[in-house]
């Protein structure tokens, strides 16, 4: 089955320590991206890959990091999570350049405290 | 800023009724208009999608109504189903733009009563 599978679903963590959500997609896509979800914001970018080892930032880079080493894995990292990057979080890829049919994973609800 | 603004930001309907979702952007360099349906605990996925040349598509029960010069967009769900029940999303982007970037709209929460 065609999928983009994130790890874990669910995340509690104390502010300071150092986490990384894993991303995978075994479909061959070129396009990886990291969304966050909050209420009444819809999703925003916070980084994308174009292929292995090309990342860049989108709109709400600060406090990630990011790595494409293989193409189908693209982890999420926080070296020093904080209260304000409690969200809802969703990997994404897509071969298909510019036209938004992008397959998203399940999502990973994380609680900073 | 939000370049991408949706409205309603939640919506009730009764079954068999029509659920109409509206969104306006800001950037004239946008040119693919994608329409996402999320369920809860998961992800979005695509639903139906636009281009600026052509004022209206239609997928079953789903039609997109676009308006370049008013610079809005809109979702109608015809005889709306209580499986519609879900947070629709809509979403602008830039073929030609690097990264692959969707702007989303902040999302209606629609409810379907049987």
């Amino acid at each position: 089955e065609a999928q983009v599978t994130q790890n874990p679903r669910y995340l509690i963590t104390v502010t300071g320590k150092k986490l990384t959500v894993t991303c995978s997609q075994n479909m061959n896509h070129e396009y990886m991206s990291w969304y966050r979800q909050d209420p009444g914001l819809g999703l925003r970018q916070i980084y994308y890959s174009m292929n292995v080892e090309v990342t860049d930032k989108g709109d709400v880079p600060e406090g990630y990091k990011v790595s494409r080493k293989e193409k189908r894995n693209f982890p999420l990292i926080l070296e020093s999570p904080s209260p304000n990057q409690t969200s809802l979080y969703f990997c994404a890829s897509t071969t298909d350049r510019g036209r938004g049919g992008y397959t998203f994973g399940s999502g990973t609800r994380l609680t900073v405290v | 800023q939000q370049q991408v603004k949706q409205s309603p930001q939640s919506l009730i309907v009764q079954k068999g009724g029509i659920s109409i979702i509206n969104c306006a952007y800001e950037n004239t360099a946008f040119d693919y208009f994608p329409w996402y349906q999320q369920f809860p605990g998961k992800g979005p996925a695509l639903l139906i999608a636009i281009r600026p040349d052509v004022s209206e598509k239609k997928e079953g029960r789903f039609t997109i109504s676009f308006n370049k010069s008013a610079k809005q967009f809109s979702l109608h769900i015809m005889d709306s189903q209580p499986g519609d029940s879900a947070t629709y999303f809509c979403a602008a982007s830039m073929i030609k733009a690097a990264g692959n970037k969707l702007t989303f709209g902040g999302g209606t929460r629609v409810l379907v009563k049987p």
